[in-house]
C-alpha cells in the first residue's frame, strides 16, 4: 500500500520560503511514469493544485504559482519536496502531497496533510 | 477561481439518492478530458472516489457512480448513508489554463 507523509514547519514568516517534504513508503518515486504532486487547501476553502514532478524529473506547475514554486525529488530517501518562496498570509493552508497516475490525470493516494500558517 | 462549478450543498435522508453536478466548459469536460471525483470526510485528506468518469477504485461501494454529458459531469450517491456526510470535489484537466489538475468548487453533502 502506498503511503505518503508530509513534514515541515507549521509556521512560516511572511516573505520567507515555505519548505515541506513528502516521505513515500510502499512505492518508489523512481517508478516509471508516475507523478508526485502537491495540493493545498486554505482553511474552509477548496483544493488548489500547486505542481507535480514526474519520475523523469520534469516539473509542471500551476501558472498562478509558477514563479514561486520549486518541486524536487530525493530518490535516495524516496522523498519529494516543495519550496514556495515569498509567502504571504494567503498561502496559509493545509498542504497535501499525493501520487499522480500516468496517462489519466488524477491523484490516487494522498498524504494526511499538514497545516502551514503564515501570520499576517 | 475554479473553472469547474459545483452546487455548494446537497442533502438527503438516509437511503435516498443524491446527485452532485460539476459544470465545466469546452476547454475541460467538454473537450473530452476525464473527470474524477474525491470524497473528503471532515478533518481528513481527500480520497479518490471515481476515476476516469465512471470507474471506482477497489473498496469504493457501487453506491457511488459517475457520468459525463457535454460540458458537465455528475456524481450519484445511491442509498445515502450517514458515513457519506462529507465534501465532494470533481477534478479534470483544462487546456486553456495549462493547469493539469483543476478542481471543482466542492459540494457539501449532508445526510439528514
Amino acid at each position: 500500500q502506498v503511503q505518503l507523509q508530509e513534514s515541515g514547519p507549521g509556521l512560516v514568516k511572511s516573505s520567507e520560503t515555505l519548505s515541506l517534504i513528502c516521505s513515500v513508503s510502499g512505492y518508489s518515486v523512481s517508478t516509471s511514469g508516475y507523478y508526485w504532486g502537491w495540493i493545498r487547501q486554505p482553511p474552509g476553502k477548496g483544493l488548489e493544485w500547486i505542481g507535480n514532478i514526474h519520475q523523469s524529473g520534469n516539473t509542471y506547475y500551476n501558472p498562478s504559482l509558477k514563479s514561486r514554486v520549486t518541486i524536487s525529488t530525493d530518490t535516495s530517501k524516496n522523498q519529494f519536496a516543495l519550496k514556495l518562496s515569498s509567502v504571504t498570509a494567503a498561502d496559509t493552508a493545509v498542504y497535501y502531497c499525493a501520487r499522480g497516475r500516468p496517462g489519466i490525470v488524477y491523484f490516487d493516494f494522498w498524504g494526511q496533510g499538514t497545516l502551514v500558517t503564515v501570520p499576517s | 477561481q475554479s473553472v469547474l462549478t459545483q452546487p455548494p450543498s446537497v442533502s438527503g435522508a438516509p437511503g435516498q439518492r443524491v446527485t452532485i453536478s460539476c459544470t465545466g466548459s469546452s476547454s475541460n469536460i467538454g473537450a473530452g478530458y476525464n473527470v474524477h471525483w474525491y470524497q473528503q470526510l471532515p478533518g481528513t485528506a481527500p480520497k479518490l472516489l471515481i476515476y476516469a468518469n465512471n470507474n471506482r477504485p477497489s473498496g469504493v461501494p457501487d453506491r457511488f457512480s459517475g457520468s459525463t454529458s457535454g460540458t458537465s459531469a455528475s456524481l450519484v450517491i445511491s442509498g445515502l448513508q450517514a458515513g457519506d456526510d462529507a465534501d465532494y470535489y470533481c477534478q479534470s484537466y483544462d487546456n486553456s489554463l495549462s493547469v493539469f489538475y483543476v478542481f471543482g468548487t466542492g459540494t457539501k453533502v449532508t445526510v439528514l
